[in-house]
């Protein structure tokens, strides 16, 4: 099965930029979504396709992917970002462990 | 407005069954794929099953092969997981998510629905 590696806990000042990884063979080649989950709520679609927003999506957040690497990045993180990411890969549906991002 | 709730969660004996719901509304249902997910307390998100736009094709992570399945009805615009033989570590989360896509390949979830509560336990 396809594995996906994330790490445990990121953490960021707010105003900086976050850059959350997601590690996978050839991950770059099969495209990335990641999904935000704040405590006691569902998780959101954030980015698809490695690097496009859904509707109502803020711009600060934006995906690339290369080689066995995606990676989410927050620009000008802000309080309310803060939440546990998973990522996932376009062809696979399990999802990698998760990453707590810290604001503080 | 895309919307997804889910029903039929509850505290069941090991050994037992449940039957879960998602009712989906904003969309067109017999277009999509749509998904199960479950969490475990404190856990992360674990995919359960997948079912394609016309139910024609069906997927299961190992762990509940042969004991849950998956099935829509497009003319009600629902989507059934039906659990069997349930197991203390099936206690979670369960959260009904449509498929950005008809094509069971894509897997990317773009809506989820609040979730439902599935506790097993005697």
């Amino acid at each position: 099965s396809y594995e996906l590696t994330q790490p445990p806990s990121v953490s960021v000042s707010p105003g900086q930029t976050a850059h959350i990884t997601c590690s996978g063979r050839r991950l770059g080649d099969k495209y990335a979504c990641w999904y935000q989950q704040k405590p006691g709520q569902s998780p959101v679609l954030v980015i698809y396709q490695h690097s496009k927003r859904p509707s109502g999506i803020p711009e600060r957040f934006s995906g690339s992917g290369s080689g066995d690497t995606a990676t989410l990045t927050i620009s000008g993180t802000q309080p309310m970002d803060e939440a546990v990411y998973y990522c996932q890969a376009w062809d696979s549906r399990a999802f990698g462990g998760g990453t707590k991002l810290t604001v503080l | 407005e895309v919307q997804l709730l889910e029903s039929g969660g509850n505290l069941v004996q090991p050994g037992g069954s449940l039957r879960l719901s998602c009712a989906a509304s904003g969309f067109i249902f017999g277009d999509y794929v749509m998904n199960w997910v479950r969490q475990a307390p404190g856990k992360g998100l674990e995919w359960v099953s997948t079912i394609g736009y016309d139910g024609g094709a069906t997927y299961y992570v190992n762990s509940v092969k042969g004991r849950f399945s998956i099935s829509r009805d497009n003319s009600k615009n629902t989507l059934y997981l039906q659990m069997n033989s349930l197991r203390a570590d099936d206690t979670a989360v369960y959260y009904c998510a449509k498929g950005s896509s008809s094509m069971t390949t894509v897997t990317t979830m773009d809506y989820w629905g609040q979730g439902t509560l599935v506790t097993v336990s005697s």
